[in-house]
């Protein structure tokens, strides 16, 4: 079974922090993404990745960088945390190809106050 | 635009009943994937059905089952026999995008199952 790991369940920052949310996968899958899910929302894209040193913006990637230095791992960075950005976040990953689904670690809530 | 829309916020339904919870979406590809993905209060998000466009045939696994109208864009997902365990949030979500894997989610529907 596939195994992705949130470094953290529950973080709370304060404004203007830099945040580090970590995630790692153990079966050597090419892509990662960074999603974070609001009530009313669903699941929006901030960053993926398909490879290493690769990365993409997806739909909301303002405020936020990532890296990926190492193909488990998959790290989202918030520079100057705002209260904005007070959610749960979720990594995922998935083998490809299209018919693959997507694997899920446990989640972050993330407080910014 | 890609899109995937859920319009049912919330839905309830008595333990043992059949409840079908909406998916539409909008795409202009030909061949793509389409998944139902639960998440229970736990958090984790597990898969719980996909279902292939070309493909005719509904999927189904076990008391879960797709209604899937590739010329309405719609994928629709029953589920027979409620538990109680079946509570949880429930995400339809595609790769939508040729050439990349950027799923995009519905806004989610929140299902309760009534004792």
């Amino acid at each position: 079974d596939v195994k992705v790991t949130q470094s953290s369940r529950y973080l709370v920052k304060r404004t203007g922090e830099k945040v580090f949310l970590e995630c790692v996968q153990d079966m050597d899958h090419e892509n990662m993404f960074w999603y974070r899910q609001d009530p009313g929302l669903g699941l929006r894209l901030i960053y993926f990745s398909y490879d290493v040193k690769m990365k993409e913006k997806g739909d909301i990637p303002e405020g936020y960088s990532v890296s990926r230095e190492k193909k488990e791992r998959f790290s989202l960075i918030l520079e100057s945390a705002s209260t904005n950005q007070t959610s749960m976040y979720l990594c995922a990953t998935t083998p490809g190809p299209k018919n693959s689904p997507l694997h899920f670690g446990n989640g972050t809530r993330l407080t910014v106050t | 635009a890609q899109t995937v829309t859920q319009s049912q916020p919330e839905m309830s339904v008595q333990e043992a009943e059949t409840v079908t919870l909406s998916c539409t979406y909008d795409t202009s590809e030909s061949n793509y994937y389409l998944f139902w993905y639960k998440q229970p209060p736990s958090r984790q998000m597990i898969l719980v059905i996909r279902q292939e466009a070309y493909k005719q045939q509904n999927a189904t696994e076990n008391r879960f089952s797709v209604n899937f109208q590739k010329a309405a864009k719609s994928f629709s997902l029953k589920i027979s026999d409620s538990q109680l365990g079946d509570t949880a949030m429930y995400f339809c979500a595609s790769p939508l995008e040729s050439g990349t894997y950027k799923y995009i989610f519905g806004t989610g529907t929140r299902l309760k199952v009534l004792a």
